[in-house]
């Protein structure tokens, strides 16, 4: 069965970098996308960004433009999210989602999110 | 503020029917596929519904979406205890929007 395991709770200072891993198994990586969406303490989920592994293309959410970087390492079916520049704000929950996507007029749509790891908690203090 | 709009909250008695609303635009739902999660507490969110209707294997058939024009809906009969949960809707926005992908603001079910 499909399973994405993400790295383990990570506790940071305002103003450095993380970066959170999710690793695929029981699928095919490079057929699906990858996202990443956070939830912060009693809030509601947010979109930040995906990764198209086959095509090694990453969109982002404008709120993030700048800060966050989505890879994939398709040899060890891994994605990756840095998010830099952190602040207290970005104190959240991170998960990855592997995402049904389809082409239309060019673009890769989302249809769902089908798969979603453990989530990784981030806590930037001071 | 979320591009899609949900309920905060709603309630029903075990055994009752519930439906919970998710209102968008053109952009997204008018003209995209919704999905529909639920996040137990202290979980990761889960896929209920995909492609407006469709269920995932294993999600059983007291769960259904419908969508019509710019809003979506998901209905939840025979209420149980274990469906108390937030839950959100979600599409991809296709205008040069700030995120392609938006969730609704999530609703809480509460079985009384």
């Amino acid at each position: 069965q499909v399973q994405l395991v993400q790295s383990g709770a990570e506790v940071k200072k305002p103003g450095s970098s993380v970066k959170v891993s999710c690793k695929a198994s029981g699928g095919t990586f490079s057929s699906y996308t990858i996202s990443w969406v956070r939830q912060a303490p009693g809030q509601g989920l947010e979109w930040m960004g995906r990764i198209i592994p086959i095509l090694g293309i990453a969109n982002y959410a404008q709120k993030f433009q700048g800060r966050v970087t989505i890879t994939a390492d398709k040899s060890t079916s891994t994605a990756y999210m840095e998010l830099s520049s952190l602040r207290s704000e970005d104190t959240a929950v991170y998960y990855c989602a592997r995402g049904g996507a389809g082409a239309a007029a060019g673009v890769w749509v989302e249809y769902y999110f089908d798969y979603w790891g453990q989530g990784t908690l981030v806590t930037v203090s001071s | 503020q979320s591009v899609l709009t949900q309920p905060p909250s709603v309630s029903a008695a075990p055994g009752q029917k519930v439906t919970i609303s998710c209102s968008g635009s053109s952009s997204n739902i008018g003209n995209n596929y919704v999905s529909w999660y639920q996040q137990l507490p202290g979980t990761a969110p889960k896929l209920l519904i995909y492609e407006n209707n469709k269920r995932p294997s294993g999600i059983p058939d007291r769960f259904s979406g419908s969508k019509s024009g710019t809003s979506a809906t998901l209905g939840i009969t025979g209420l149980q205890t274990g469906d108390e949960a937030d839950y959100y809707c979600g599409t991809w926005d296709s205008s040069l929007s700030a995120s392609p992908w938006v969730f609704g603001g999530g609703t809480k079910l509460t079985v009384l």
